[in-house]
Formats: structure tokens, sequence, C-alpha cells
């Protein structure tokens, strides 16, 4: 059964701690990214990466770090530098090639820092 | 900058009435739209694409150029409708960008 998995789905972090946050796909997906889920507020984009080894940030970094060490993983790292970290993020991969631009989501990972 | 954006946080209709979920955009090119949608407790999960020109579970949306909207329609508003709904764009080369959403709530 393909798809994207999240873990974990709850997550309490006391103020000053890091915490990373698993993202896992097997639809062979080239693109990976993150999103914070805000009410009132969509979805923004932290970081992206189109390919292994290679990421970007998106429009709300500051605070965050990812890696990309292998296609099917993209974790992401939740630093004490982040402000207000308390959030539902948001793990989706995209197919790559010519007509295939749709996003695929995770469940998603609540984070509440204590 | 690319933008979208849609007025109306909470919608609320009656079951059988009709609805309209407004999305407007900002972006000089050709943008492809989508419409994403989050059930009570269930992923993020595409409900259409502009490109696409189908009804999916009786919804439709025109892509207007001249107006730069793309509003989520359908006839005769169900129960199981009730949901947060979100249009999204994205450019050629670029990733997507979200609205707030709106949530649609469908009373009996």
């Amino acid at each position: 059964d393909g798809g994207i998995t999240q873990s974990p789905k709850y997550l309490f972090r006391k103020e000053g701690q890091n915490v990373t946050l698993s993202c896992e796909q097997n639809l062979n997906h080239d693109a990976m990214y993150w999103y914070r889920q805000d009410p009132g507020q969509g979805l923004r984009l932290i970081y992206y990466s189109q390919i292994v080894n290679d990421f970007q940030k998106g429009d709300i970094a500051e605070g965050y770090s990812v890696s990309r060490e292998k296609k099917e993983s993209f974790p992401l790292t939740v630093t004490s530098a982040q402000k207000n970290p308390t959030a539902f993020y948001l793990c989706a991969s995209q197919e790559g090639g010519a007509g295939a631009n749709v996003l695929t989501f995770g469940a998603g990972s609540r984070l509440t820092v204590l | 900058a690319q933008r979208v954006t849609q007025p109306e946080k909470l919608l609320s209709v009656f079951k059988g009435a009709p609805v309209e979920l407004k999305c407007n955009y900002s972006y000089s090119g050709s943008p492809e739209l989508f419409w994403y949608v989050q059930y009570s407790r269930q992923r993020l999960q595409l409900l259409l694409r502009h490109i696409s020109r189908e009804s999916i579970k009786g919804f439709t949306a025109d892509l207007n150029k001249g107006e730069t909207s793309f509003h989520l329609k359908k006839p005769f508003a169900q129960e199981e409708d009730s949901a947060m709904y979100y249009c999204a764009l994205s450019a050629y080369g670029q990733n997507f960008v979200f609205g707030p959403g709106t949530r649609l709530s469908v009373l009996p």
C-alpha cells in the first residue's frame, strides 16, 4: 500500500529542546515538502527537496532544519530557535514529470510545546 | 509574487442548497489551480484541478483568467461535504501556494 507515513502523530516538547519529525514515502516520488498548518493561515512552506542531497528553504524556514539523504525520507527538525513551534506539520510528496503536478500528503504530526 | 485568497473563513449552508467557495489568485502567467479538501480526521487530498475539467463529488470549478478566480461550486450541498477546503496555485517550476482555507459546514 503506497503512501506517506509521518511519525509521531502527536509529540510534546519542552521549551529549549529540539525535536525531529519523520516523513517516509514509498511512492518513488522525487520531490518532498514540509508545510506548517495553522488555523486561518492555510499551509505555509517550510522546506522542500526536489532531489536527494538537495533542499531549499521555503517561506518560513527559520528555526527548522531538514535532510534528504534518501529518496524515501525527508525528516524535519524543529529546533529551539523556532519561536512558536506548536503547530500541525504536514509532509507531502510530488511525482515528477509533466502533467504530474499533484501533491500527496501524509496524515500529519501535531507538535505541542509545553 | 503569487498569492491565493479565500475571503470566507467559514461558510454555512443548509443541505440541498447551492454552495460556492470563492478563490482568487494573483499571478501574471498561466498557473495551474487546484482545490484540496480535508475531511474530519482524514488527510488533505486533491479534490480537483482545473486542467482536468472534471466534476468530482458533484463539485466543479472553472478557471476565469479575466477575474483571476477559481471558485468551487456544487448545486446541492450534502452533509458529507462538510470539510476544510483549500485553493492552491502552482506555476511552472515553482512551488504550490495555498490559500488560508474555507471551512464548509452543511447543516441538516
